[in-house]
């Protein structure tokens, strides 16, 4: 268990609808990643936040955002979902952020999103 | 460019025998920092092992070590004694200091171990 928990563990929609993906980092990791995994792109970097400011942006879509609360624990939105937006969606934690060390990003089990 | 490459999309290997998963990276960065993860069926990324940039000695977890080759920058995977269970997804994932921390991937190489 890494200690990142997400929500919900499974997603089946329809296409054009909109979700939300929750994240809870670990205890004191002030640093939330965003990746997707999908078979045509593989793992991608989506966004990252540190202590509830946007710090870098990947290859997200226009038609996602995420925002991290002052709580630490972080949403994606996704919406006017399309067929390839079906993947396994992971949100990962880390302590800091432009820091280099040995810790590594813990990640969460996963959100697999199928839009249908 | 590609970032990160791992050119074994698939590789076999008997049980308790030793595998070498293959990752070669790209950057200008002075400091990085090199990751495998292991996925397997389940779909959970699993920390393996790290190599700082700056490490002189090649990193060692219990089975796995890195065979870290700064010059020709490469980063290759070692497992010892396969298991059976080391049947998964593999992949090598770097983080640029400069780049805000985040992790670039490759591809992945699926392992199968033969008992």
């Amino acid at each position: 268990d890494s200690g990142v928990t997400q929500t919900p563990k499974h997603l089946i929609t329809a296409t054009g609808q909109r979700v939300t993906l929750r994240c809870s980092p670990r205890s004191g990791d002030l640093s939330v990643y965003w990746y997707q995994q999908s078979l045509d792109q593989g793992l991608q970097f989506l966004i990252q936040y540190y202590n509830g400011e946007e710090r870098a942006k990947g290859n997200i879509l226009e038609r996602f955002s995420a925002q991290q609360f002052p709580d630490l624990h972080s949403e994606l939105n996704l919406s006017s979902l399309e067929l390839g937006d079906s993947a396994l969606y992971f949100c990962a934690s880390s302590p800091g952020w432009r820091i280099l060390s040995s810790y590594e990003q813990y990640f969460g089990p996963g959100t697999r999103l199928t839009v249908t | 460019a590609q970032k990160i490459t791992q050119t074994q999309p698939g590789m076999f290997v008997q049980e308790k025998e030793a595998v070498t998963l293959d990752c070669t990276y790209d950057t200008s960065d002075q400091s990085y920092g090199l990751f495998w993860y292991k996925q397997p069926s389940s779909g959970e990324m699993i920390f393996l092992i790290y190599q700082g940039s700056y490490d002189e000695q090649n990193a060692t977890e219990g089975r796995y070590s890195l065979n870290f080759q700064k010059a020709r920058k490469s980063a290759n995977l070692v497992i010892s004694a396969s298991q059976l269970g080391d049947s998964a997804m593999y992949f090598c994932a770097m983080r640029e200091v400069n780049a805000g921390n985040m992790l670039t991937f490759g591809g992945g190489t699926r392992l199968m171990v033969k008992p």
